[in-house]
């Protein structure tokens, strides 16, 4: 099983809809979570960080953590097309490693 | 605002040769990574460095090496390039305690 699941997509949702990313982690007392979004060609850059049970906002975006369920979810309101990326999911192990998931393709349609 | 800069955007390596990848980072980071980036498997880590003259083995460390002689400097050498080593290669480096990590724009090395 991989550390951390990401679906790969293509996710497609039309402008002004809200995109739902999803990852599932497997090392139970992993306690730091993270979003980062990359564009084609570009390096990851973080948009979220989340480390308490629950959701927490910043702007448009949404990120929710259930640890007992063990996944991390990043929504996006209100998605534009500059929203079309590749969003990765990193988890910090209980060593200290990040672990990253592959990656879901996100594409926002006009 | 951090700023990680990597020494090459694109580069061309013949099989056998040594390679050298460079990684600057201004903000007095301690901890600094290697990555490379391949499609369907995400970033994988090669080496790390907690500070200065320390290295740690990632999960893919074979056919490569590292050094941190410099705080602010990590370098990654590809001892004999292979063409299973064409891939994007990512440096990121964060403040030690931190969990977030920050990243170079990468590397798009094509070993042919």
């Amino acid at each position: 099983q991989k550390e951390v699941e990401q679906n790969s997509g293509p996710l497609s949702v039309p402008e002004g809809a809200i995109a739902s990313l999803n990852c599932t982690y497997s090392d139970r007392v992993s306690q730091s979570f993270f979003w980062y979004r990359q564009y084609s060609g570009k390096s990851p850059e973080l948009i979220m960080s989340i480390y308490s049970n629950g959701d927490k906002e910043d702007g448009r975006f949404t990120a929710q953590l259930n640890k007992a369920s063990q996944y991390v979810s990043l929504l996006i309101r209100d998605s534009q097309p500059s929203d079309s990326a590749t969003y990765l999911c990193a988890v910090n192990m209980d060593n200290n490693d990040m672990r990253f998931g592959a990656g879901t393709r996100l594409t926002v349609k006009p | 605002d951090v700023k990680v800069t990597q020494s090459s955007r694109y580069l061309v390596k013949r099989t056998g040769e040594k390679v050298f990848l460079e990684c600057v980072q201004d903000m007095d980071h301690e901890n600094m990574f290697w990555y490379r980036q391949d499609p369907g498997l995400g970033l994988r880590l090669i080496y790390f460095s907690y500070d200065v003259k320390m290295k740690e083995k990632g999960d893919i460390p074979e056919g490569y090496s590292v050094s941190r002689e410099k705080k602010e400097r990590f370098s990654l050498i590809l001892e004999s390039a292979s063409t299973n080593q064409t891939s994007m290669y990512l440096c990121a480096s964060r403040i030690q305690g931190s969990y977030e990590q920050y990243f170079g724009p990468g590397t798009r090395l094509t070993v042919t």
